[in-house]
């Protein structure tokens, strides 16, 4: 089965400290995978997306970054987080030809 | 640049009756129009599809229309139970290199009891 995993599952943070969440998949080969962002009770924000390594798609101007360094792992960073950060962090992934995007358990972020 | 509306924002209907959400794009190179449904602290999980060559999907309960023409695409549930309060979201895909998808801002469906 393909799944989808991301730590930590929540995270408490200061102000204008650094952030890194991590996404690793399972079961799957040269996946695109995607960064979504959701504050409280609102939508999903593309943020970041990547067709292979290294490949990297910024979709919103701020203070994040993301990388790949592999085929099955994508990473979300921040040098300086910021309140607005704070939100439901999804990441997601397609696979082979296939449209359907899968989502991770997500990582709630708390920036205080 | 590409956009998903959703409407209505909230939804409140009694158990047993339908519900209708609906969503229009605005890229007209959109052909993969999935559902997520959400419940609370959880992940959206997929729920229903359609592509951009079919009008119309059923799946037991749920079903979705698409009238490409008129980029307008709609979930319907029929005989609504409370485990279907949740977050809907509707979404449109089109490929740039990779798939990307654009979701609609979410529509939270109450079923009272």
């Amino acid at each position: 089965s393909q799944t989808i995993h991301q730590w930590p599952a929540t995270l408490v943070q200061p102000v204008g400290s650094p952030l890194s969440l991590e996404c690793t998949v399972e079961g799957t080969s040269n996946p695109n995978l995607y960064w979504y962002r959701q504050a409280a009770g609102r939508g999903l924000q593309l943020l970041f997306y990547s067709v292979g390594i290294g490949q990297i798609s910024s979709e919103v101007p701020q203070n994040l970054s993301a990388s790949r360094p592999q085929d099955r792992q994508f990473i979300l960073s921040s040098k300086k987080l910021l309140l607005s950060d704070s939100g439901f962090y999804l990441c997601a992934r397609t696979s082979g030809n296939a449209e359907t995007q899968y989502f991770g358990p997500g990582t709630r972020l708390l920036v205080l | 640049g590409e956009n998903v509306e959703q409407h209505p924002s909230t939804l409140s209907v009694q158990e047993g009756d339908s519900a209708v959400i609906k969503c229009t794009y605005s890229d007209s190179a959109s052909n993969y129009f999935p559902w997520y449904k959400q419940e609370l602290g959880k992940r959206p999980q997929l729920i229903i599809d359609i592509r951009s060559n079919v009008g119309e999907k059923k799946d037991q309960r749920i079903a979705v229309t698409l009238n490409k023409t008129a980029k307008h695409f709609s979930l319907h549930i029929t005989e609504t139970q409370p485990e279907d309060s949740a977050v809907y979201f509707c979404a449109a895909t089109f490929y740039t290199g990779g798939f990307k998808t654009i979701f609609g801002a979410g529509t939270r469906l109450f079923v009272k009891a």
